[in-house]
């Protein structure tokens, strides 16, 4: 599992309030992501980090933001959730496989309800 | 734009036989490629990777085929058992101007019948 752990694993909450999932590693990865995963959509990158307090934007970044200020720690914040940020997160983060592809490996998600 | 994941969403395959799993990708530049299984209620679990200078890679139970002539990635399966019940989905690496982005298919879904 890479060492990976996300909290909560299960969140039901409010449109309108801020909401903050944790990933947290324990390898000393240097490149952490952040995914939503949503039926008929492959995982789509919202944010990702490149190092402490090195954080850029994916492609679905809009009413998502991310903090990095522990190499172990890669917050995501939804500062005012909505029904349509409804979904299962999945944290990451790559490494060289053996064939020295830089591959991810990925957390076990939190699923997040937006009522 | 890119396309991955041209393969039918449900596949069933009897216990002990081999499945074959396929992939179509649209972006020639794409230089990395990587198989994902995910069982429900669970985070994607990496399988196997291939770069694309080979044209076949071999796992435990799992082969991972290239062809790069006509864009497509398959994941074959050998001696399926209950456990490899799943949905599996292909990743493609694309690096442009040392950007790099992995794109994910939407997966199929593998039911393996005792």
């Amino acid at each position: 599992d890479a060492g990976i752990t996300q909290s909560p694993r299960h969140k039901v909450t409010e449109t309108g309030t801020p909401v903050t999932l944790r990933c947290h590693q324990t390898e000393n990865h240097r490149y952490m992501y952040w995914y939503r995963q949503d039926p008929g959509h492959g995982l789509r990158l919202i944010h990702y980090s490149y190092g402490v307090k090195d954080t850029d934007k994916g492609e679905v970044s809009d009413g998502y933001s991310v903090s990095r200020s522990k190499t172990e720690d890669f917050l995501l914040t939804l500062e005012s959730a909505t029904s349509s940020q409804t979904s299962v997160y999945f944290c990451a983060i790559s490494e060289y496989s053996s064939v020295g592809g830089e591959t991810q490996y990925f957390g076990p998600g939190t699923r997040l309800l937006v009522l | 734009g890119e396309n991955v994941g041209l393969h039918l969403p449900t596949l069933s395959v009897q216990e002990g036989d081999n499945s074959i799993i396929n992939c179509a990708y649209s972006n020639s530049a794409s230089d990395y490629f990587i198989w994902y299984k995910q069982e429900s209620g669970k985070g994607p679990q990496f399988i196997i990777d291939i770069r694309s200078n080979m044209d076949k890679r071999q796992g435990q139970r799992v082969t991972v085929l290239l062809n790069k002539t006509v864009k497509h990635l398959s994941l074959q399966i050998a001696a399926t058992q209950p456990g490899d019940s799943a949905v599996y989905f292909c990743a493609e690496k694309t690096t442009n101007f040392g950007n790099e982005k992995l794109t994910f298919g939407t997966g199929t879904r593998l039911t393996i019948i005792p």
